[in-house]
């Protein structure tokens, strides 16, 4: 069956610029992370979804990220006015209820480079 | 492409032999372990999990051993394979919370 879907694979921006990375679940999943994964580091946990509801986004490191999804599908993370420190791997995964002890299937990510 | 974990700590280990990859957790209150392998340009792979209430799971070729009391992970796998060449993380769940915690990662190069 389809796994996680990330697009694009690749993004490069200019610093300054807003750039929008879209993640597709698997279907029926009800839970849906963002992590931010840095070269040569572990995947750190930016903002948590159960459905539509954004019920965790302790891990945003500024206000100039911003995650939604708004039909408790489909999720965008949005970074506005981007900064060199940006440039990362952004991964989304998803696993099939809330608040359950099951693992998370993950994208192969987004590797945006902020030149 | 990229590789993922240019200064991780590095296992070597020949082809058929078993691996034994290691990690120390953070949170005596976390309730849920996983492993995960990753291959450079790709996301993390789900290879076994356990709970807290479990010292010992397996699965194909994989053992994951839990000590809670010294708060450590272990993953074995069994004939290592070439394919097997990765980065590997741990990651935690806290009894509270949806998040995983990752480890630092380890790197296994399998030998021909």
């Amino acid at each position: 069956g389809a796994g996680v879907s990330q697009s694009p694979r690749y993004k490069v921006a200019k610093r300054g610029q807003d750039v929008a990375l879209r993640c597709d679940p698997i279907s029926g999943h009800v839970s849906l992370f963002w992590y931010q994964q840095a070269l040569g580091q572990g995947p750190e946990f930016l903002t948590y979804f159960q459905n539509e509801a954004q019920l965790d986004k302790s891990g945003l490191p500024s206000d100039r990220f911003f995650a939604e999804r708004p039909e408790g599908s489909v999720s965008t993370l949005k970074i506005q006015r981007t900064q060199q420190e940006d440039s990362a791997v952004y991964l989304c995964a998803s696993s099939p209820v809330g608040n359950s002890n099951q693992p998370q299937h993950f994208g192969d990510g987004t590797r945006l480079s902020i030149l | 492409g990229e590789s993922v974990g240019l200064h991780l700590p590095t296992l070597s280990v020949q082809e058929g032999d078993n691996s034994i990859i290691n990690c120390a957790y953070s949170n005596s209150a976390s309730d849920y372990f996983i492993w995960y392998k990753q291959e450079s340009g790709k996301g993390p792979q789900f290879i076994i999990d356990i709970r807290s209430n479990m010292d010992k799971r397996q699965g194909q070729r994989v053992t994951v051993l839990l000590n809670k009391t010294v708060k450590h992970l272990s993953l074995q796998i069994a004939a290592t394979q070439p394919g097997d060449s990765a980065v590997y993380f741990c990651a935690e769940k806290g009894a509270a919370g949806n998040k995983l915690t990752f480890g630092g990662g380890t790197r296994v190069l399998v030998k021909p």
